[in-house]
């Protein structure tokens, strides 16, 4: 069964840093893409960024609000997917989604989602 | 940037009907990148659909997709009470990889 756990989410000052960690089990996790999607409170869904598999360079891709302060990165050797993020705004409060990226003659799609975990930036 | 305008933003029906939702995107996306997703209040989002219109595994057929280019279509047929939920488009067609801003579907 294909599980994604996230955790590292709390409370953080505007300006300070987090890492979120998604620990995935159950499939072949260095063969994935893996995307960050968060959820404001009460709003819609954002596309936060990108991280490609061994293949692909493990290049990485981000939203322009995100851009140059969060950055993904994976660890193969330990199923984990993370989500550095630095100069954290007000604005960046809400919960963080890891989904595991799925690639085929269908079409790529998120087909499996962690439960997520809630990060507030407040003073 | 490519922009998914979903409708309507609400939509109030009963057990039973058809629903009819739409995506609209601001430029062309291939159909193997416009996905359909379901969340319900304190869950996750869940994959409905893919390639804008297979079904996920474990997805029932009531649920369909179609469209191509600009103009995308998520129908449910015969609404079960667990149907009601928000529903997202995205695309990955093109970075940043946007979403709709969601359609409510609610019990009228």
């Amino acid at each position: 069964e294909v599980q994604l756990v996230e955790s590292g989410g709390g409370l953080v000052q505007p300006g300070g840093s987090l890492r979120l960690s998604c620990a995935a089990s159950g499939f072949s996790f260095s063969d994935h893409y893996m995307d960050w999607v968060r959820q404001a409170p009460g709003k819609g869904l954002e596309w936060v960024g990108r991280i490609r598999n061994k293949v692909d360079s493990y290049t990485t891709e981000y939203a322009a609000s995100v851009k140059g302060r969060f950055t993904v990165s994976r660890d193969d050797s330990k199923n984990s997917l993370y989500l550095q993020m630095n100069s954290l705004k007000t604005e960046d409060t809400a919960v963080y989604y890891c989904a595991r990226g799925h690639y085929d003659s269908g079409g790529y799609r998120n087909d499996h989602w962690g439960q997520g975990t809630l990060v507030t930036v407040s003073s | 940037e490519i922009v998914l305008t979903q409708s309507p933003g609400t939509l109030s029906l009963s057990p039973g009907e058809r629903a009819t939702l739409s995506c609209r995107a601001s430029q062309s996306v291939s159909s193997s990148y416009l996905v359909w997703h379901q969340q319900k209040p304190g869950q996750a989002p869940r994959l409905l659909i893919y390639g804008a219109s297979s079904r996920a595994t474990g997805i029932p057929d009531r649920f369909s997709g179609s469209g191509s280019g600009t103009d995308f279509t998520l129908t449910i047929t015969r609404l079960e009470p667990e149907d009601f939920a928000v529903y997202y488009c995205q695309q990955y067609g093109s970075s940043p990889y946007t979403f709709g801003q969601g359609t409510k579907l609610e019990i009228k």
